[in-house]
């Protein structure tokens, strides 16, 4: 297993400012994910980072609104840009590794826009 | 697509069994089950690889048809701690990453 810290734990934050949420692992990993929940929803994958290469976006995720950079094998940052209250949710970071390749999740940045 | 899992909720009391289940449109490699409690993040608890794959985690259990593209998790003597949603997660074939796609949740209540 692994284990994932996420800063901030939440935040409060204005319409049209950007905020960079911090994911750190306590072991070198090569695939990093990073993942939106809102409230009583299931998980949507935003993009995987893998260290060394640009970050892979899913459908309807772009870079310009979600940059994201992977400097070594145990941090990953997202930023969320220009936000509106449409940004809310819970932002999850996780990891690949283990025996069987399962992902282990930070405990999230929940994140509220106003 | 987004696998699709059945039911939506189940309320069980102590001690009695449920069956969750995960079906998907696509060909399937793998499922990954997972259990969310509330405010938490999810906790895995196991995978499936192709091939028709059983598994048991204590009393929790899991099968995968692949030819189905379909996956069901097995909860026996249910405990309390039983309790959140559990979310499957499935990966396809192709492509560079192994990138999860989430199923619609199921909330289990266990009461006393």
């Amino acid at each position: 297993s692994a284990v994932i810290s996420q800063k901030p734990s939440r935040d409060i934050c204005q319409r049209g400012t950007s905020l960079t949420i911090q994911c750190q692992v306590d072991s070198q990993v090569t695939m990093m994910f990073w993942y939106r929940q809102q409230p009583g929803q299931s998980l949507t994958l935003i993009a995987t980072a893998n260290q060394g290469s640009e970050a892979t976006y899913e459908s309807g995720f772009v870079i310009d609104k979600f940059p994201i950079s992977r400097p070594n094998l145990t941090f990953s940052t997202l930023t969320v840009s220009n936000m509106s209250p449409e940004d809310s949710s819970i932002y999850l970071c996780s990891v690949e590794t283990g025996r069987e390749y399962e992902q282990y999740f930070g405990p999230g940045t929940r994140l509220t826009v106003t | 697509q987004q696998p699709v899992q059945s039911p939506q909720a189940v309320i069980l009391r102590e001690g009695e069994d449920a069956v969750i289940n995960c079906s998907s449109s696509k060909a399937l490699y793998s499922v990954h089950w997972y259990r969310q409690k509330h405010g938490e993040a999810p906790v895995f608890l196991m995978i499936l690889l192709k091939g028709g794959e059983q598994k048991g985690h204590e009393k929790i259990s899991a099968s995968f048809n692949e030819k189905k593209q379909q996956s069901s998790l097995y909860l026996t003597a249910s405990q309390l701690s039983y309790s959140g949603t559990y979310f499957c997660g499935t990966e396809g074939y192709g492509g560079a990453t192994n990138k999860l796609i989430f199923g619609t949740g199921t909330l289990l209540a266990v009461q006393p």
